[in-house]
């Protein structure tokens, strides 16, 4: 039990589909990331919340929205996705901002299995 | 610009075999953290171990040791004695503060162990 969570664990989406990823994190942390998963590649980095403020966004497309309520919840707002956007998404947490040591350490969520068709 | 680079994509030994996994990174930065992160067929990133640039002893954490040399850039992990449930993708990660807050992890496109009988 790592203390971050993720809804739901599979999901299958058509096309045209409109569908969100929810994570939750329960580790008193204020840094949440969405990081996406292909196969045969490396993770890639997708948004960075900061106190509930993106302050990364690696060249998504539009077609993933995040959403930051409050430090502990982290959405992925799908919509009209494409094949290629089936991976594995996860969900991370860490301590933040400031240069402490452990604002370095993220933790990890089980992730979403998402299949678009 | 942040590289990771592991080289091994997969790697078969026979249980109790010793295995090291190879790391090696690309940075600017003066200050940065390395990490190993374990992905079992369950999907989550497990941490490891965290290191900082500035220290450059090794560890030893019961049947995992790793080796960090700042002249070879690079971060090499060392399990002893293979068991079985061992086997998972391996990666290896460097990370930066980023200005806004939170950390900007850049991951190896890991290590896949299989560890047989």
């Amino acid at each position: 039990e790592t203390g971050v969570t993720q809804t739901p664990r599979h999901l299958v989406m058509g096309m045209t589909n409109k569908k969100s990823l929810k994570c939750e994190q329960h580790l008193g942390h204020n840094a949440m990331y969405w990081y996406k998963q292909s196969a045969k590649k490396p993770l890639e980095l997708m948004f960075v919340y900061s106190l509930e403020e993106r302050v990364e966004n690696n060249s998504v497309p539009s077609r993933f929205s995040p959403e930051c309520p409050n430090s502990s919840h982290l959405f992925l707002h799908l919509h009209t996705l494409q094949p290629e956007d089936s991976a594995l998404y996860l969900c991370a947490s860490s301590q933040g901002p400031g240069n402490r040591v452990e604002s370095y350490e993220q933790y990890f969520g089980p992730g979403t299995r998402l299949t678009v068709t | 610009a942040q590289k990771v680079t592991q080289a091994q994509t997969e790697i078969s030994v026979v249980e109790k075999e010793d295995v090291t996994l190879d790391c090696v990174y690309e940075t600017r930065d003066t200050t940065y953290y390395l990490f190993w992160y374990k992905q079992p067929p369950s999907g989550e990133l497990v941490f490891l171990i965290r290191r900082n640039s500035f220290d450059e002893q090794n560890e030893i954490s019961g049947r995992y040791s790793w080796n960090f040399q700042k002249s070879t850039s690079s971060f090499n992990f060392t399990i002893t004695a293979s068991q079985v449930v061992d086997s998972a993708v391996y990666f290896c990660a460097l990370s930066y503060i980023l200005t806004g807050g939170g950390n900007k992890l850049t991951f190896g496109t890991g290590t896949q162990l299989k560890v047989e009988l």
